[in-house]
């Protein structure tokens, strides 16, 4: 049972409009978020995260949005640029208590000059 | 009297994630905070004094890069461990100097990397 998804496995966008990658969770427990970008050929690496303290973080042209109520998380950026053309992945750590992780399937962004 | 918190309180995550630990003084200012960690069983080792508008102060053997800290406002000091493996595992608690030379420390963060 999947307990994260990224409902979109992909997205095109042109360069300078905004990107909004989504991502949808079913646990209430979970309450951190992080979110990693990844190259072909390389590992992800870290972006931005977020706690279920705050409904939004602002780190330069990346935003991510926390709906606690809805389950749903969403990354921004703007402007989008052709350098940010990667797979996305919506990543929950689990917090308080627990004993799994879940994970989801990933988002690749195109972003086209 | 003052309070320091922390956040998360607890937090499991896969090895290769970026995990940030956040440290507010709540009642009052602090310009400088401390970050250690505790191993079981072992006493507190400071890693690191935050200073707030400037870099911090890592003590000998602690990985600047590996242990990102950011000290952004008068109450707030965030450290970010960076690719956390398991060996990261570990009690990150932080403190804030008060009057007197007093040391409020807050709750504390288990980080534990799988």
């Amino acid at each position: 049972d999947q307990q994260v998804k990224q409902n979109s496995p992909s997205l095109s966008v042109q360069e300078g409009r905004i990107s909004i990658l989504n991502c949808d969770y079913t646990n209430s427990m979970f309450d951190y978020f992080l979110w990693y970008k990844k190259y072909p050929a390389e590992g992800p690496t870290f972006l931005i995260s977020i706690s279920s303290i705050k409904d939004k973080n602002e780190d330069g042209r990346f935003t991510v949005f926390l709906n606690k109520s809805a389950k749903h998380l969403s990354l921004h950026i703007v402007p989008s640029q052709p350098g940010d053309s990667a797979v996305y992945f919506c990543d929950p750590c689990w917090t308080r208590a627990g004993n799994m992780l879940t994970f989801g399937g990933g988002t690749r962004l195109m972003v086209k000059p | 009297g003052a309070v320091v918190s922390q956040h998360p309180s607890w937090v499991i995550c896969k090895s290769g994630t970026s995990v940030k630990i956040e440290c507010r003084s709540l009642d009052f200012q602090a310009t400088t905070m401390f970050w250690y960690r505790q191993f079981p069983k072992q006493s507190l080792m400071l890693m690191a004094t935050s200073n707030e508008g400037s870099k911090a102060t890592y003590e000998q053997g602690v990985e600047k890069d590996k242990f990102l800290i950011n000290h952004a406002s008068l109450t707030l000091s965030t450290l970010t461990v960076t690719s956390a493996h398991p060996e990261d595992s570990s009690f990150y608690i932080c403190s804030a100097p008060g009057r007197l030379d007093t040391q409020y420390f807050g709750p504390g963060t288990r980080l534990t990397v799988l």
